[in-house]
C-alpha cells in the first residue's frame, strides 16, 4: 500500500537557519503530494501541495519539489522564524484512494530565537 | 478558503459515558467527511470516511459500534465514543472535501476535539 517517511524530529534550528524536513513516498501511479502543518493546539493546515512529476508547491517561504525519480518530496525554507515552530506532516492521496490521505509521522520543528 | 469547525474544541469526561463531536462544514457543502485520530507525538490515522445519507465506511482496526458516525446532512458530521475508557483519549480531527472547489485534490481541517477520558 501507499506509505510516506519523513525525518524523525524534533528539528531544532536558531531563527534565519535554512530548514530540510525530507520526504519519501512508496505509492503506484502518481499520487498527489502535500505539506501539511499543525501549530500547537491546533488542527492541520494545508501548507502546500504538487500534483505531478516536477511541480513545485510553495507557500509562506516553504517550497517543495515533486520528484518522481527519487519518491521525495522534501520541504525546504531559506530562513526560518520563530512562528515556524510546528510539526509538519508530508501527505500523499494516490489516484485510485478516493478521497483518502496517507500521512508520514509527523516532524517537530523548534525555532530557537 | 474552506472553513471547517469542530465541537467542542476540549472535553473532559468519566469512564463509561459517551462523548459527541461534531464536525461542520461552515462555507461549503461537504458529501464526505474524513475522521482521524492523534496519539500524541503520533501522525494521524484516519478512522472512517463519513459519507452524507449513508453508512460511514470504517477503517480496519476501528470498532464501529465503538466509535458511532451519522453524516445527515452536506455541512454536518458527528462521531460519537460510546462507553469511553481512558484508552480513546486523544486528538479527535475532522477533515471535509469541498466538492464546489476547483482543486478535488484538497481536504480542509477542522481544529481537532481533544477528548480526556478520567
Amino acid at each position: 500500500g501507499d506509505s510516506v517517511t519523513q525525518m524523525e524530529g524534533p528539528v531544532t534550528l536558531s531563527e534565519e537557519a535554512f530548514l530540510t524536513i525530507n520526504c519519501t513516498y512508496t505509492a503506484t501511479g502518481y499520487p498527489s503530494l502535500f505539506w501539511y502543518v499543525q501549530y500547537p493546539g491546533e488542527g492541520l493546515q494545508l501548507l502546500l501541495k504538487a500534483t505531478k512529476a516536477d511541480d513545485k508547491g510553495s507557500n509562506k517561504g516553504f517550497e517543495a519539489t515533486y520528484r518522481k525519480e527519487t519518491t521525495s518530496f522534501h520541504l525546504e525554507k531559506g530562513s526560518v522564524q520563530v512562528s515556524d515552530s510546528a510539526v509538519y506532516f508530508c501527505a500523499l492521496k494516490g489516484r485510485n484512494a478516493g478521497n483518502m490521505l496517507t500521512f508520514g509521522g509527523g516532524t517537530r520543528l523548534m525555532v530557537k530565537p | 478558503g474552506a472553513v471547517v469547525s469542530q465541537h467542542p474544541s476540549r472535553v473532559i469526561c468519566k469512564s463509561g459515558t459517551s462523548v459527541k463531536i461534531e464536525c461542520r462544514s461552515l462555507d461549503f457543502q461537504a458529501t464526505t467527511m474524513f475522521w482521524y485520530r492523534q496519539f500524541p507525538k503520533q501522525s494521524l490515522m484516519l478512522m472512517a470516511t463519513s459519507n452524507e445519507g449513508s453508512k460511514a465506511t470504517y477503517e480496519q482496526g476501528v470498532e464501529k459500534d465503538k466509535f458511532l458516525i451519522n453524516h445527515a446532512s452536506l455541512t454536518l458530521s458527528t462521531l460519537t465514543v460510546t462507553s469511553a475508557h481512558p484508552e480513546d483519549s486523544s486528538f479527535y480531527i475532522c477533515s471535509a472535501r469541498d466538492l464546489s472547489s476547483g482543486n478535488s485534490n484538497e481536504q480542509f481541517f477542522g481544529p481537532g476535539t481533544r477528548l480526556t477520558v478520567l
